[in-house]
């Protein structure tokens, strides 16, 4: 089994500021296969990026997607205030599996 | 655009079942892989299972194995997940959403809160 670890476990910045999220897999996983998601307090996840760097429609380019392998980065280069979330990483690695990573808070400094 | 909408809260008690129902709309069941996830109060994501057009067969993560059911009712574009023995640690908000070829997820519904309590 897959495991993502995610770092760090929280992130303490600004508006304007720019974040940087790691996620890393126990194994590689094919860059086709991997996900970041973000999450507002009371709702859904809202899908972000997928195929490591594909931005999902609706998703303001200041949000952008690398990495490779086993490691995978999701940054947003000048914070908004509704940005300020938890996000998630998920992979779909050799099925039947599909992991997530336990989540980075964003939160304001 | 697909919407999916969950049936509302549930208290349960430890050992009793839970149905969850996902009902589907501007698209088809059938057309759609519905998987479920959940969250336990202030944790992460949990991938539960779903389907998997690969071998055409719906796939459960060995966690829930023997006590998580997952079904669909194609003539009324619902989807149900029913979990068995329920303990206090199965407290948690359930999502159904629908998997894409890639394996993320784009569309998710509202979440059921199931609450496990004596």
């Amino acid at each position: 089994e897959i495991v993502l670890t995610q770092s760090p476990g929280t992130l303490s910045l600004s508006p304007g500021e720019r974040a940087t999220l790691s996620c890393r897999a126990s194994q590689s996983v094919s860059s086709s296969y991997l996900a970041w998601y973000q999450q507002k307090p009371g709702q859904a996840p809202r899908l972000l990026i997928y195929g490591a760097s594909s931005r999902a429609t609706g998703i303001p380019d200041r949000f952008s997607g690398s990495g490779s392998g086993t490691d995978f980065t999701l940054t947003i280069s000048r914070l908004e205030p509704e940005d300020f979330a938890v996000y998630y990483c998920q992979q779909y690695g050799s099925s039947p599996l599909r992991t997530f990573g336990q989540g980075t808070k964003v939160e304001i400094k | 655009q697909v919407q999916l909408v969950q049936s509302g809260a549930e208290v349960k008690k430890p050992g009793a079942s839970v149905k969850v129902s996902c009902k589907v709309s501007g698209y088809t069941l059938t057309e759609l892989s519905m998987h479920w996830v959940r969250q336990a109060p202030g944790k992460g994501l949990e991938w539960m299972g779903g389907f998997d057009p690969e071998d055409g067969e719906t796939i459960y993560a060995q966690k829930f194995q023997g006590r998580v059911t997952m079904t669909e009712d194609t003539s009324t574009d619902t989807a149900y997940m029913e979990l068995s023995s329920l303990r206090s640690e199965d407290t948690a908000v359930y999502y159904c959403a629908t998997e894409e070829y890639s394996g993320y997820y784009l569309y998710w519904g509202q979440g059921t809160l199931v609450t496990v309590s004596s």
